[in-house]
């Protein structure tokens, strides 16, 4: 079936550091690629997406390359800050399907 | 920008009692849609609801579950008798179209006891 696993968190940064989230997925077809982002106390909002291989996704500093050969989408920042601390979760969707596939979410803290 | 709002935050219920988690979608919206996360676990989808019926519905979405939308702005999950592995955290979420952006609401943290 269709799965989206990321790395366990959490994960606990120091600001200004390199961020790297991991996520795979498994899928029969080509789904499109998704990071939400939940800041405490809100709802899950759409980070970023890519629709097809070899896309890049980006948004406030995010950054996440559709891989297909590695069944990739992981998500990167070159400078983290503390406004980052939130759980990221990554998922899939196929078109014109109304479900999306989540992973398990990743706890983020940055450290001033 | 537009928000989806989720009542109650927190509830908290007896095993065996009806629960009901209420959500006002984003006005114009047309897809309706349940997810939750037990501690721990992945976000699983439920249930997605467009035009006043039930579009599509996971192996989890059983016949203690159930969708509403009583009235031009509610949009309501009932869990019939609740069980103590129904204790997550659930999301309402809405789109306006079929592959739009989901806007999530902040959920409902429901524990059985």
């Amino acid at each position: 079936g269709n799965s989206v696993t990321q790395m366990e968190g959490p994960v606990t940064l120091s600001e200004e550091a390199f961020l790297t989230i991991n996520c795979t997925y498994t899928a029969t077809g080509y789904p499109s690629l998704f990071w939400y982002v939940q800041y405490p106390g809100e709802g899950l909002q759409l980070l970023l997406k890519a629709t097809k291989a070899d896309d890049k996704g980006s948004n406030k500093g995010f950054e996440a390359t559709y891989r297909k050969e590695t069944t990739s989408f992981h998500l990167e920042k070159g400078s983290v800050q503390v406004s980052d601390s939130a759980v990221y979760f990554c998922a899939l969707r196929f078109q014109g399907a109304q479900k999306l596939v989540f992973g398990q979410g990743t706890r983020l803290t940055i450290n001033p | 920008e537009p928000e989806v709002t989720q009542t109650p935050s927190h509830q908290v219920t007896q095993m065996g009692q009806e629960v009901i988690l209420r959500c006002v979608p984003i006005s114009n919206h047309l897809y309706f849609y349940w997810y939750r996360q037990i501690l721990g676990q992945k976000v699983e989808f439920l249930v997605s609801f467009y035009n006043n019926e039930i579009s599509e519905k996971s192996e989890i979405f059983d016949d203690q579950f159930s969708v509403e939308r009583p009235d031009g702005s509610n949009f309501t999950l009932k869990i019939r008798s609740t069980k103590l592995e129904d204790s997550a955290m659930y999301f309402c979420a809405s789109s306006g179209e079929v592959g739009e952006k989901l806007f999530f609401g902040s959920g409902t943290q429901l524990s059985v006891l």
